[in-house]
């Protein structure tokens, strides 16, 4: 019973490099965001999706791009990192119908970017 | 849009009752959420209210709803140290697929 999975769970990156953060869901939920968590901030949330095929901005989307080409995936990419990306990043999922719709969370993955 | 708030810290001494509040200003909102955020682990659902609901008692935990104030909140009965952790408010609505959560409340339990 996996739920989210996030990969990697820790990285550092060199100002200017490019990675993909990982995240993978096997309920078959429609919806999958991507939020950022900083001291003080809370989540904001980066971007989302609400099937395949779909993806938009969320508060927070510079810097960062999204594709959905299955259900179960949803990556989310930093092009040219930057320090002002150093972030503990969560990958969250939830079905879209059926009443009570709790959003699952995977276990984070913590960037710096130096 | 939606606006979720809640305090940010909150300490107790062990063994007594914890209240966490948040207020929200989506008066259409169908569900309400606490969830949990341990020390490195991601969120996790800690319990929900539906909006016509008033009060859900789940062991030590009761959830109290007012929804013509928006106001909702956590009550934990004898808390332990293992209840230190962050608490998320959040809420969703039949009109939007997005689910705002607060900033998170930091719950301190000293001896």
């Amino acid at each position: 019973n996996a739920g989210v999975t996030q990969t990697p769970k820790f990285q550092v990156l060199k100002t200017g490099q490019s990675m993909t953060l990982q995240c993978a869901q096997d309920m078959n939920h429609e919806y999958m965001s991507w939020y950022r968590q900083d001291p003080g901030m809370g989540l904001r949330l980066i971007h989302y999706s609400v099937g395949a095929g779909i993806t938009d901005q969320g508060e927070v989307p510079n810097g960062y791009n999204v594709s959905r080409s299955t259900t179960e995936d949803f990556p989310l990419r930093l092009l040219s990192a930057a320090p002002s990306q150093t972030s503990v990043y969560f990958c969250a999922s939830r079905p879209l119908t059926g009443g009570n719709t709790e959003a699952f969370f995977g276990q984070g993955t913590r960037l710096t970017v130096v | 849009g939606e606006d979720v708030e809640q305090s940010l810290f909150l300490s107790v001494r062990e063994g007594d009752s914890s209240v966490i509040n948040c207020t929200y200003t989506d008066s259409s909102s169908t569900y309400l959420y606490w969830y949990k955020q341990e020390p490195g682990a991601g969120l996790q659902l800690l319990t929900y209210i539906f909006s016509n609901m008033d009060m859900k008692q789940d062991q030590r935990l009761t959830v109290l709803l007012n929804k013509k104030d928006t106001h909702l909140s956590l009550r934990i009965a004898d808390t332990q140290t293992g209840d230190s952790a962050i608490y998320f408010c959040c809420s969703a609505s039949g009109g939007s697929y997005i689910p705002t959560f607060g900033r998170g409340t930091s719950l301190i339990v000293h001896p």
